[in-house]
């Protein structure tokens, strides 16, 4: 099975700022990489699929690349609503796997 | 639209029933799947379900104990739960899978509608 690691576990942003999270993957995975956000108590939300695919009405402030066993989530001008915990999820062998998630927190 | 019923408090080896009620979408062209989360923990992948309902897969961690289904009719997919442990204790999830998106083909599919969770507590 596949094993997703993500960096750092939790992060400390200030409104305004660029962040970024890493996620790793244990062998390669193309670019089959899913983004999810998910605020406390509430459902996870997809963000973005293949890596870089920005879902329709998702801010165009996240962005996202990588390929092959190392990805990226940007987020840029940080806004209050997007505090939340983000996680990645490979879907290019089963069964898919999660990432551990990042705590994005206000500083 | 996902809508989980079932969840509830159930003793050690007890078993429970969830179900999950879809609107919106064309049910039965979709898999389904079922995602768990222990309190405080991330996102575990517990099981799918092809749309016609022929193929079914499972967690290790639920193999042998859990079973998916769905009835297409009633566009609702059901995970029946049985020897129940207390590491089970969790929000279920009932997740939409979409292996296109936009044109893009999404190997293994993407989770993009997720329902509300339904939590299931084992405890003696």
């Amino acid at each position: 099975d596949i094993q997703m690691t993500q960096s750092p576990s939790s992060l400390s942003a200030s409104v305004g700022d660029r962040v970024t999270i890493t996620c790793r993957a244990s062998q390669t995975i193309s670019s089959y990489l899913n983004w999810y956000q998910q605020k406390p108590g509430k459902a996870p939300k997809l963000l973005i699929y293949t890596a870089s695919g920005l879902l329709t009405g998702v801010p165009s402030r996240f962005s996202g690349s990588g390929s092959g066993t190392d990805f990226t989530l940007t987020i840029n001008n940080l806004q209050p609503e997007d505090f939340a915990t983000y996680y990645c999820q490979q879907s290019y062998s089963p069964p898919c796997s999660f990432g551990p998630g990042t705590k994005l927190e206000i500083q | 639209l996902l809508l989980e019923s079932g969840g509830g408090f159930v003793q050690p080896g007890g078993s429970l029933r969830l179900s999950c009620a879809a609107s919106g979408f064309s049910f039965n062209t979709y898999d389904m799947n079922w995602v768990r989360q222990a309190p405080g923990k991330g996102l575990e992948w517990v099981s799918s379900i092809s749309a016609s309902g022929s193929h079914t897969n499972y967690a290790e961690s639920v193999k042998g104990r859990f079973t998916v289904s769905r009835d297409n009719s009633k566009n609702t997919v059901y995970l029946e739960m049985s020897s129940l442990r207390v590491e089970d204790t969790a929000v279920f999830y009932c997740v939409k899978e979409s292996t296109t998106i936009f044109g893009v083909i999404v190997r293994g599919g993407a989770f993009d509608i997720w329902g509300q969770g339904a939590k299931v507590t084992v405890s003696s």
